[in-house]
């Protein structure tokens, strides 16, 4: 069945910067997302990237999409402790408008 | 700006009782969806709905119903809450069923069982 894989902590310093990983199973999949939720709220989105798509980039963050590994990694530069929280990484499913959710990858970001 | 709207942002219940969660969003959206956040779990899915009066199963659907009277408005049903049923629950709403429609959440209900 489909599946998204990431990995469950990351730690990086203040002003350095962090790349969040992400494996899928669907290769069907058309779009990807990366949602953010910080300590008590719902999830936010950041950003998605269409599957024809190799990187896109928007401000601080550059999504890349390596569709033959089906792997999906989201870097941010000059990470800030507001960058701090949980990303979670999505794919849809074969078009019938539901999402596939990854564990979630908890930021930790040290001044 | 999409914005979905989950009725309590805690609740304390008592096993046994039954318990409605409400989400109600104001942008028209035909989708709307429940999950459950458990740590290192992730999302997952409870049940969903592509228009009024209907709804689907999700991965978890077990001990959890849900309605849909009006298009604005899914609510979530614990039928006899049992403490297995302490999360945060997680409201979401999206345009068709198309690829390009990114799900929308509420900030989330925490409900605990005791």
């Amino acid at each position: 069945g489909e599946d998204v894989e990431q990995s469950l902590f990351l730690s990086v310093r203040e002003g350095d910067s962090s790349v969040i990983n992400c494996t899928y199973t669907d290769s069907s999949s058309t779009y990807l997302y990366w949602y953010k939720q910080e300590p008590g709220a719902g999830l936010q989105l950041l950003t998605y990237i269409f599957s024809n798509m190799d990187m896109k980039q928007d401000q601080r963050l550059t999504v890349l999409l390596n569709k033959k590994d089906k792997h999906l990694s989201l870097r941010i530069a000059d990470t800030q402790t507001g960058d701090s929280a949980i990303y979670f990484c999505a794919e849809d499913s074969s078009n019938t408008g539901k999402l596939i959710f990854g564990q979630g990858t908890t930021l930790q970001v040290k001044p | 700006d999409v914005k979905v709207t989950q009725s309590s942002r805690y609740l304390v219940k008592r096993t046994g009782e039954k318990v409605f969660l409400e989400c109600v969003q104001d942008m028209d959206h035909e989708n709307m969806f429940w999950y459950r956040q458990d740590p290192g779990l992730g999302l997952r899915l409870i049940y969903f709905s592509y228009d009024v009066k209907m709804k689907e199963k999700g991965d978890i659907p077990e001990g959890y119903s849900v309605s849909r009277e009006k298009k604005e408005r899914f609510s979530l049903i614990l039928e006899s809450a049992s403490t297995n049923q302490t999360s945060m629950y997680l409201c979401a709403s999206s345009w068709g069923r198309q690829a390009d429609q990114p799900q929308h959440f509420g900030d989330g209900t925490r409900l605990s069982i005791l």
